[in-house]
């Protein structure tokens, strides 16, 4: 699977929205974007994913850029609850395979 | 949503004891669910990955015997540390893929483990 990079750690003011990027500049044609979350001494909570289009959920929206090689991740509006370590992984769709977690960015709303 | 459980929560067990985790898919079938482990201020470890009616596939470096799992049921998998030391005190984590669309995998909130 492809590796991802992102930054260790972002701020973000309550009730502005948060942008987190994800570098994947070695992902293949067939490898979506998915993002988990983890909130402190929880299990991961899937987000959402993409293939080329931007998705938007509930949640948060997904911004893919045209060659793929990068995303970002919005949270509208942060709330307190939204601080949590934010996962960008790059994988197949339609097989049952691993996630690989990289180190994640640090996700702190301020308020 | 797909939920997916585990129980206990937590567990506080003696150096040398077994202890048994369980995941279950609450309301969809998973033909596959994978057990991690997360150290404190590290990322999630894939431990193996659990196929239903056969033989579980260890990572490099996971002791087969010494983290048994069970994977007998299309709701329920198992994961037994025996002989646990103070150094296998971690966060098990579990996820079910659905078996079929996209495969996605949801997270259990996990097992905190300690031993003492």
């Amino acid at each position: 699977d492809a590796k991802t990079t992102q930054p260790p750690s972002m701020d973000c003011a309550e009730g502005r929205a948060a942008n987190l990027p994800c570098n994947h500049s070695t992902i293949s044609g067939n490898e979506y974007v998915y993002w988990y979350r983890q909130i402190h001494s929880q299990g991961p909570q899937y987000i959402i994913h993409g293939l080329k289009n931007n998705e938007t959920n509930e949640m948060a929206s997904l911004i893919i850029t045209e060659d793929r090689k990068s995303s970002t991740l919005i949270l509208p509006h942060a709330t307190l609850r939204d601080t949590a370590v934010y996962y960008c992984i790059v994988r197949p769709s339609g097989s049952a395979r691993q996630l690989t977690f990289g180190s994640g960015t640090q996700l702190t709303v301020l308020p | 949503g797909a939920v997916v459980s585990q129980h206990p929560s937590r567990v506080i067990c003696k150096s040398g004891t077994s202890v048994k985790i369980e995941c279950r898919s609450l309301d969809f079938q998973a033909t596959t669910m994978f057990w991690y482990r997360q150290f404190p201020k590290q990322s999630l470890m894939l431990m193996a990955t659990s196929n239903e009616g056969s033989k579980a596939t260890y990572e490099q470096g996971v002791e087969k015997d010494k983290f048994l799992i069970n994977h007998a049921s299309l709701t329920l998998s198992t994961l037994t540390v025996t002989s646990a030391h103070p150094e296998d005190s971690s966060f098990y984590i579990c996820s079910a893929a659905l078996t079929s669309g996209n495969h996605e995998q949801y997270f259990g909130p996990g097992t905190r483990l300690t031993v003492t």
